[in-house]
Order: C-alpha cells, then structure tokens, then sequence
C-alpha cells in the first residue's frame, strides 16, 4: 500500500524552465493538498483540491498552477520557475475535515 | 499569515524528562492537531483534539486544548532520543474550507 506518492524526489531546474511536480495517491482520499516548506516560514498551503475538477489557491499560489483531472493524481507545475520556489514541496491527503492529513516524502526543489 | 504559533521554536532536553510544547491560534477552530516531522521526511499525524474536547491522549501523548485561551499544548512523557524531530501544530478553522494551517514548528532534541 504505496498512500501517497510524490515524484521526482529531488528536482533541479533553471530559473525560467517550467517542472511539474506530481502527486498520487491510492487512497481516494477526497481532499488533496500542495504546501511547500522553507526555513523560517513553515509550511504554507498553495493549492487544495476538494474533488476531481475542484480546485482552489492557498495562501501562495502565484506562479504555481495545479489541476486535478482524476481523483488519485494531483500534479503541481510551476509555469516559469524562479530562484524564490526553490523549496521542499509536500502533497497531502485528507478524507474531509475532523481528520487528520497524510503527507507525502516531499519534493525537494531548487531552482537555479 | 500564520494561524497558529509554536512555542518555544527550540527545546533540548535529556532522555527521561518530559517535553511541553504550546501553540496559541488566533481564530475559532473545529479541531487542533500536532505532527511529527523527522528530518527529510514527510510530516506524520500525531493527534487530533476537536474544539469540544480539552484533552485527549495517545501513548505518551498528551494533548490539551484550551478554546477559551485559544491554545493547545503537546505534553511528551518520558521522552526518548527518537522522539528528536520538528513539531508542529495545526488549526482547521471553522470555515476554512478543510484548509489545515501550520505553525512554524518546533525543533525538539532529546540528548541521550
């Protein structure tokens, strides 16, 4: 039982390159969520998806567009990279609220 | 911004003593939860305490929710070198569409 699976584990792009970042899961959990994790900041929600064809922007959603076609797969692309997104990207996983969120390993990018 | 706040952001203690972390939030909440992050990995659900209940418990986890005060404490008993990790809590504020919003952690080493 794989849960969730975040993909490539590590990324190095150029300042400019568009990358995609992609989440799956094998729960059919109903929500889905991008946060990204930088020193001093903590983790900071980008997007969130409540179903198939829903989505939402976060707190920091600019540069960053999501899509979620399927309920398992919730990819995360970055249109046109810049040195500021280079971060540790987490997708996670809940089923509805009053539950808790199952994280993936991450994806740690740097942009340079 | 940043719904709750941890603290202290760093705690060293020794193996055997207890460890109390504390996160204050600033809005009405249906639940609080804490998470473990060990370093290069994904954070991991350690409990959910809703905004009806004041305290709740797992293992050596003791968990206390305080609505009137709008804060939460992490209680570790009897801590354990593998208990080292980054804590953090997490608000799903009412309204909040499912939204999980986290604190900037808390670094806690637990000397041998």
């Amino acid at each position: 039982d794989a849960g969730i699976t975040q993909s490539p584990r590590y990324k190095i792009t150029e300042t400019g390159r568009q990358v995609t970042l992609m989440c799956h899961q094998t729960w059919s959990h109903s929500y889905m969520f991008w946060y990204r994790q930088d020193l001093g900041h903590g983790l900071r929600l980008i997007y969130y998806s409540a179903a198939a064809d829903i989505t939402d922007k976060g707190e920091v959603p600019d540069g960053y567009v999501v899509s979620r076609s399927k309920t398992e797969n919730f990819p995360l692309t970055l249109e046109s990279a810049t040195r500021s997104q280079t971060s540790v990207y987490f997708c996670a996983t809940r089923t509805d609220y009053n539950s808790p969120l199952h994280f993936g390993n991450g994806t740690r990018l740097t942009v340079t | 911004s940043q719904q709750g706040e941890e603290d202290p952001q760093a705690l060293s203690i020794q193996e055997g003593e207890n460890a109390t972390m504390n996160c204050s939030y600033k809005t009405s909440i249906n639940n609080l939860q804490w998470y473990r992050q060990n370093s290069g990995r994904g954070l991991v659900h350690l409990i959910l305490i809703r905004s009806n209940e004041r305290e709740k418990h797992s293992g050596r986890l003791r968990v206390t929710l305080d609505t009137s005060k709008k804060s939460s404490s992490l209680l570790i008993t009897a801590s354990r070198a593998a208990d080292t990790a980054s804590y953090f809590c997490a608000t799903d504020a009412t309204g909040a569409n499912s939204k999980l919003t986290f604190g900037k952690g808390i670094t806690l080493s637990v000397r041998p």
